[in-house]
C-alpha cells in the first residue's frame, strides 16, 4: 500500500513564526502536491512538484514555498506565518504516468496560527 | 480549464436507503474521473476512478459511480447506506493526456445516513 505520512498532526504556531510542515511518501512517485483545506472552499492546491528540484505554483501559492530536495520529501514552508493560513494542510503524492495518476493523501496537519 | 461542480453541500439518508452524491464536470476532451471521501480528521481516501471502458464503476466498500458523458456527470451511489458511510465526500477530474496536471477537486458533498 502507499503511504504518505505528514510530520505533525497537530501544530500551533505564533503569528511570524517560520513553519516546515513535511510530508514523505515510500512508493518512489514523481508527483507531490500540497493542499489547504477550508469549510466551504473544498480542497485548494498551493505548490505542486513533478520531479526533484522542480517546482509549480497552484492556485494559492502567495505566502508560502516549497522544497523537493529529494524524491520522497516534500516539504511546505510558510515564510512568515499569519492567522490567515490557519487550516488543514494535505499532502498528496501520484505517479506521473496517465492511467496511474491516482492521488495518496496524508492523513493531513491541522495547523492554528495564533 | 477543468471544473467539478457537486451541487450539494449536504446529503441526509436514511440507513438501508440508496444514496446518490453528484457531481458534474467540465473538461477539454476526455475525463478521468475520481471520488475520494474523508472522515473527520483524517486525509483523503480513494473510492473509485473512471479512464475509459465500462460506464458503471465499482469501488471500496459497495459504492460505484456511473460516468455519463452526455450529461458530463459521474454521480457516486450505493444501494444501501450505513451509518458508518457518514463523511465528507469529494469528486474530481483531469482531462486524460494532460501532462503533469494535478486533479481538480469539487467542494465536498457531506453525507449523513441516519439511523
Amino acid at each position: 500500500d502507499v503511504k504518505v505520512t505528514q510530520s505533525s498532526r497537530y501544530l500551533v504556531k505564533r503569528t511570524g513564526e517560520k513553519v516546515f510542515l513535511e510530508c514523505v511518501q515510500d512508493m518512489d512517485h514523481e508527483n507531490m502536491f500540497w493542499y489547504r483545506q477550508d469549510p466551504g472552499l473544498g480542497l485548494r492546491l498551493i505548490y505542486f512538484s513533478y520531479d526533484v528540484k522542480m517546482k509549480e505554483k497552484g492556485d494559492i501559492p502567495e505566502g508560502y514555498s516549497v522544497s523537493r530536495e529529494k524524491k520522497e520529501r516534500f516539504s511546505l514552508i510558510l515564510e512568515s506565518a499569519s492567522t490567515n493560513q490557519t487550516s488543514m494542510y494535505l499532502c498528496a503524492s501520484s505517479l506521473g504516468t496517465n492511467y496511474k495518476y491516482t492521488q495518496y493523501f496524508g492523513p493531513g496537519t491541522r495547523l492554528t496560527v495564533l | 480549464a477543468q471544473s467539478v461542480a457537486q451541487p450539494e453541500d449536504q446529503v441526509n439518508v436514511a440507513e438501508g436507503n440508496p444514496l446518490t452524491v453528484k457531481c458534474t464536470y467540465s473538461v477539454s476532451g476526455n475525463p478521468y474521473l475520481f471520488w475520494y471521501v474523508q472522515y473527520p480528521n483524517r486525509g483523503l481516501q480513494f473510492l473509485l476512478k473512471y479512464i475509459t471502458g465500462d460506464n458503471l464503476v465499482k469501488g471500496s466498500y459497495g459504492f460505484e459511480a456511473e460516468f455519463n458523458k452526455s450529461q458530463t456527470s459521474f454521480h457516486l451511489k450505493k444501494p444501501s447506506a450505513l451509518v458508518s458511510d457518514s463523511a465528507l465526500y469529494f469528486c474530481a477530474v483531469r482531462a486524460l493526456n494532460s501532462g503533469n496536471t494535478p486533479l481538480v477537486f469539487g467542494k465536498g458533498t457531506r453525507l449523513s445516513v441516519i439511523a
